[in-house]
């Protein structure tokens, strides 16, 4: 069974600070992961999504890197702001569930302090 | 359009009491999920769908159920409600592989 675990549970850094979220998993025979932002109380959005073949994908101050081999993905976050304060929920479809099934992490709680 | 809707947003359940969580989309979207969200967990998928009429268990299905009679409409039915089944419930869409979210309905069940 797919475990995917997201180290730390939460973080807090001043703005401005450049940081990295880190996402671990198990079977590497996966099909995609995505990162995905939640607001408090809010639902799901999906910030990256980097397929099997790739390595990274970018989004404004957002990179996403894949390394299937060592069963890694970060999330690094550029020059961030309050803005950014939210948790940040990673998942990843594999092999074993099927391609359209999602196994998400418990996420990381990001604080930006002003 | 409106993407993924959910209602209702907020809901308390006496055990034994059933309820149908309503899901709808307008993206035309084949696939949807139902997933919940314990606090401070990640989501577990429910059930999820391929299609009109095509449904299939997720990793938690025990106490649900599920039909989908068209594209738009997915919902998720608890018949006897069970205090484990207190929990945020999302429902989401997709296309391909890039999911969309519903913003979620908080059930409490006493």
């Amino acid at each position: 069974k797919q475990e995917v675990t997201q180290i730390p549970a939460a973080l807090s850094v001043p703005e401005g600070e450049n940081l990295v979220l880190n996402c671990s998993f198990t079977d590497s025979a996966i099909y995609n992961l995505q990162w995905f932002r939640q607001d408090p109380g809010k639902g799901l959005t999906s910030l990256l999504l980097i397929q099997s073949s790739q390595r990274e994908q970018t989004s404004g101050r957002l990179n996403a890197s894949l390394d299937k081999s060592s069963g890694r993905s970060t999330l690094y976050i550029a020059a961030s702001q309050p803005g950014d304060s939210a948790t940040y929920l990673c998942a990843l479809a594999y092999s074993g569930a099927g391609s359209y099934q999602l196994t998400f992490g418990k996420g990381t709680k990001l604080s930006v302090i002003p | 359009n409106a993407g993924v809707t959910q209602t209702p947003k907020f809901r308390i359940l006496k055990i034994g009491q059933s309820m149908t969580l309503q899901c709808t989309q307008d993206m035309n979207h084949n696939y949807m999920y139902w997933y919940r969200q314990d606090p401070g967990m990640g989501l577990k998928l429910i059930y999820y769908s391929v299609g009109a009429g095509i449904t299939d268990k997720g990793e938690v299905p025990n106490g649900y159920n599920v039909s989908r009679s068209t594209t738009e409409d997915f919902p998720l039915r608890l018949e006897l409600a069970a205090p484990s089944q207190t929990s945020v419930y999302f429902c989401a869409s997709s296309a391909t592989t890039r999911e969309f979210f519903g913003p979620g309905t908080r059930l409490t069940v006493l």
